[in-house]
């Protein structure tokens, strides 16, 4: 069974652009997470989707959103990129929502510059 | 909300010692206790979970327990190789809250 899979695996983006992260779940998990990790702050969680819903959702500004489609492919946004933006984008799919077991992808390194 | 404190942050052993990393949590609603090792330029593999109705799950020459009571859960690591070194994140989670992850711990195994 194909693991998670993020694209793309590096970006570089200027400082104000926007920027797209696409994420694709284990086959048959319904839920994905995302986090962002610095190596200030650690492994921060951004949302969770599950069924095309927002299930959870961490401490971020309003640049930061996502979505799910049906097919449980998800992808997060970030507009109005700051360089403190930079970082290595994680998404993490499960079954479901509650006590499952999580399995990240590789990530996105975003550099904004 | 949960808080999840890990220590040590580095840690670096000899080949074949055991290595131990120890985490507390605040929220004595949460149940489920995973843990990962992360690799340079890879995401979080995780190695072996625990649930708060078991104290003790080993794997091969990893281990992790869990005091409920006390709030406090460890990994061990026993007869530790060079391919061991990375870094480890224990995590936290109850029902249908989102996962709260420790700060890491930087494992080095020295040859």
């Amino acid at each position: 069974k194909a693991g998670v899979t993020q694209t793309p695996r590096y970006l570089i983006k200027t400082r104000g652009q926007q920027v797209t992260l696409s994420c694709s779940p284990i086959s048959g998990h319904r839920s994905v997470s995302w986090y962002q990790q610095t190596p200030g702050q650690g492994l921060q969680f951004l949302f969770e989707y599950f069924s095309e819903t927002q299930r959870n959702k961490g401490n971020f500004p309003g640049r930061f959103s996502g979505r799910q489609f049906s097919n449980s492919r998800s992808e997060m946004n970030v507009s109005t990129l700051e360089l403190g933006d930079s970082a290595l984008y994680l998404c993490a799919s499960s079954l479901g929502t509650g006590e499952y077991e999580q399995y990240f992808g590789p990530g996105t390194r975003l550099t904004v510059t | 909300g949960e808080n999840v404190e890990q220590h040590p942050s580095t840690l670096s052993v000899q080949e074949g010692d055991s290595a131990v990393i120890k985490c507390t949590y605040s929220d004595s609603a949460s149940n489920y206790f995973p843990w990962y090792k992360q690799e340079l330029g890879k995401g979080p593999q995780l190695i072996i979970d625990i649930r708060s109705n078991v104290g003790e799950k080993k794997d091969q020459r990893i281990a992790v327990t869990l005091n409920k009571t006390a709030k406090h859960f460890s990994l061990h690591i026993t007869e530790t190789q060079p391919e061991d070194s990375a870094v480890y994140f224990c995590a936290a989670k109850g029902g249908y809250q989102k996962v709260t992850f420790g700060t890491g711990t930087k494992l080095q195994v020295i040859p």
